[in-house]
């Protein structure tokens, strides 16, 4: 099955810097990676997501690449505010009979003022 | 509803006991995942259904654990002889179709504490 490795797992910034997320996937016929916002306490809530068909998108203060060769896809979050403080969850799915999400095991961002 | 909807919010039950914990998914969702989330921990599969069957239970951790969608609406995920090590957050979440490549919206969680 799908495996998805993520990095940092804990990630510190100051407001206004940038912040880089990191996953890789295992699986190459995957070709959705969604990647959520899950705040304390909250539930998941998707913020950006990308195809195979996409190499990159934006939205915002937010944008997601993908090297599907290399199979690893991240999240770029630009002037990071408090608000963004949160943990974030990358995910593949979309395989061939592997319909169902696999997410990484998340990364704290942490923005101070 | 506007999102899905899980009760309860919260569950203490003493180890041993039975617990059933409810999804109501999104209206004309046709697939709905249950997923386990420990502290510190993404998301971890349990089971997932196309409709009212389950297309893939691989990641019911043994068979205390059982879920059913009678009607391809609402769901419960039963767990029997509850154990201490069963604590954690149960995650529901429902896409308009199975073929992975939609977004899955998520509810609130139940949160099962085992005393």
């Amino acid at each position: 099955g799908e495996n998805v490795e993520q990095h940092p797992s804990t990630l510190s910034v100051q407001e206004g810097d940038s912040a880089v997320i990191k996953c890789t996937y295992s699986d190459s016929a995957s070709n959705y990676f969604p990647w959520y916002k899950q705040e304390l306490g909250k539930r998941p809530q998707l913020i950006i997501d990308i195809r195979s068909n996409v190499g990159e998108k934006k939205d915002q203060r937010i944008a997601v690449t993908l090297n599907k060769t290399a199979k690893h896809f991240s999240l770029h979050i630009t002037e990071t505010q408090p608000e963004d403080s949160a943990v974030y969850f990358c995910a593949a799915s979309g395989a061939r009979g592997s319909y169902i999400p696999t997410f990484g095991r998340g990364t704290s961002l942490i923005v101070h003022p | 509803g506007a999102g899905v909807s899980q009760t309860p919010s919260n569950k203490v039950t003493e180890k041993g006991k039975y617990v059933e914990l409810r999804c109501d998914p999104i209206s004309g969702h046709t697939a709905l995942y249950w997923y386990r989330q420990s502290l510190g921990q993404g998301p971890e599969f349990l089971i997932y259904f196309q409709g009212t069957g389950a297309a893939d239970d691989s990641g019911l951790p043994n068979d205390r654990f059982f879920a059913v969608r009678p009607e391809g609406s609402v769901s419960t995920l039963k767990i029997q002889r509850t154990e201490r090590g069963d604590s954690a957050v149960y995650l529901c979440a429902s896409s308009r179709n199975g073929q992975g490549d939609t977004e899955a919206f998520f509810g609130q969680g139940t949160r099962l504490t085992v005393v």
